[in-house]
């Protein structure tokens, strides 16, 4: 299998532009997690899915975040309007039940100038 | 509900030296315990994890958990530091009875020469 996919890998954008994160899960996995990472806040768990259904969307800073995941294989994390503070690296991560092993992927360095 | 608590955010180890990152969990129920390794500009990837199978679980690179339910902990150990031990480890915990999995604020090793 090739992991957890994401794209794109680096994103540089201007405040107020549009920005959409991808994620392919690994086939099979039932669980698919949108984290975010920055050295003032750490890792922070945004919102997860479950049979592609939001389960937990808590951790959405706010109403400019949304995430969606239409089928098993494909999830986005949309930033719109997006703002300086939301630089950070975005991690998707998959696993087949809540108790097992998460699977990250490579990570989405944003930039937002 | 669970949580989970990492103690120290900075760890400083002599390379040879032994290295414990400390790991307390809040749970009523036994729950899945994990570590994750994150290096430098990569995503997290498992260390070890605990099931219940055993309450001394050994994983990758020499580093092993015990899990102590009197005192609610899982510390990770290694005997003896090397360099390419230096990165960020998180301990997480997965509830499996409210559908929820929770990560630590993560504890960062340094490995001097």
């Amino acid at each position: 299998d090739a992991g957890v996919i994401q794209s794109p890998r680096h994103e540089v954008t201007e405040m107020g532009q549009e920005v959409t994160l991808r994620c392919k899960p690994i086939s099979g996995h039932d669980y698919l997690f949108w984290y975010r990472q920055t050295m003032m806040r750490g890792l922070e768990l945004l919102i997860y899915f479950n049979n592609n259904v939001p389960i937990d969307d808590s951790g959405m800073p706010e109403d400019r975040f949304s995430a969606k995941m239409p089928n098993a294989s494909f999830s986005t994390l949309k930033i719109q309007p997006s703002e300086p503070r939301d630089s950070a690296v975005y991690f998707c991560a998959s696993t087949r039940q809540i108790q097992e092993t998460q699977y990250f992927g490579p990570g989405t360095r944003l930039l937002v100038l | 509900a669970q949580s989970v608590t990492q103690l120290g955010s900075h760890v400083s180890v002599s390379e040879g030296a032994l290295v414990l990152l400390r790991c307390n969990y809040s749970s009523s129920v036994p729950p899945y315990l994990f570590w994750y390794v994150q290096y430098p500009n990569q995503g997290l990837q498992l260390l070890l994890k605990y099931t219940s199978a055993a309450t001394l679980v050994k994983g990758i690179n020499g580093f092993e958990a015990e899990f102590k339910k009197s005192e609610t902990s899982f510390h990770l150990t290694k005997p003896s530091a090397h360099m390419s031990d230096a990165a960020e480890y998180f301990c997480a915990v997965s509830d499996y009875n409210f559908n929820k999995f929770y990560f630590g604020s993560g504890t960062k090793l340094n490995v001097k020469p």
